[in-house]
């Protein structure tokens, strides 16, 4: 199992512009979450699934939209990059009996 | 006021002695207790899961919980340089599927 693996590691994007990261978990969890770390903070929540069709709002969703078409993507998608949203991206998952959450190694990410 | 608390730190002990990381939390429905740690540029490691009053270990690793005084710690016995990190404590209410993290405590363990 690779289990949750994230792309891109690294990116720099312009004021304005778009993307998406991409979080992919082979271990066929229900629950998928989105978190974002600023410098020496701790995890903020941004969204976050409980299965295919189903997300929700965590602590930080302004700027951010998700959609969770399979069991196994949840990609989160940035509509109009703003220097705000520079930070690193961990996407983590978990099943339902068990509440250990298992992370992404991260996307690094720099709006200039 | 924050709902999980930790001292930033850094927290720094010499290699052998005993680590004693704290974290308190506000909300008394809070059932499940964790702690991850990250090394840095990685993401985070469960290390510790507590969910009843008292003390569990596991290995070098004890983590207490203290519910009416909304207090949970990690302590690390032997400490070794490869325990230099960052932990952070992570709260779950029961009804909840969300952890809330505090901001971490970064850990030095000095040669």
């Amino acid at each position: 199992n690779a289990g949750v693996t994230q792309t891109p590691k690294f990116r720099i994007l312009k004021i304005g512009q778009s993307m998406t990261l991409q979080c992919t978990q082979d271990m066929n969890h229900n629950y998928m979450y989105w978190y974002r770390q600023d410098p020496g903070m701790g995890l903020k929540l941004i969204y976050y699934s409980v299965g295919a069709g189903i997300t929700d709002k965590g602590e930080v969703p302004n700027g951010y939209n998700v959609s969770r078409s399979t069991t196994e993507d949840f990609p989160l998608r940035l509509e109009l990059a703003a220097p705000s949203q520079t930070s690193v991206y961990f996407c983590a998952s978990r099943t339902s009996a068990e509440e250990t959450q298992y992370f992404g190694p991260g996307t690094r990410l720099l709006v200039l | 006021q924050k709902e999980v608390e930790q001292n930033s730190g850094p927290l720094s002990v010499p290699e052998g002695a005993i680590a004693s990381l704290n974290c308190t939390y506000s909300d008394r429905g809070s059932q499940s207790f964790f702690w991850y740690r990250q090394y840095s540029g990685k993401s985070p490691e469960l290390i510790m899961s507590i969910y009843s009053n008292g003390d569990k270990e596991d290995g070098r690793f004890t983590a207490q919980l203290n519910k009416a005084s909304q207090y949970v710690s990690l302590l690390i016995r032997d400490s070794q340089p490869s325990d230099s990190a960052t932990y952070l404590c992570a709260v779950k209410m029961d009804s909840s599927y969300k952890l809330i993290f505090g901001s971490g405590t970064r850990l030095l363990v000095r040669p």
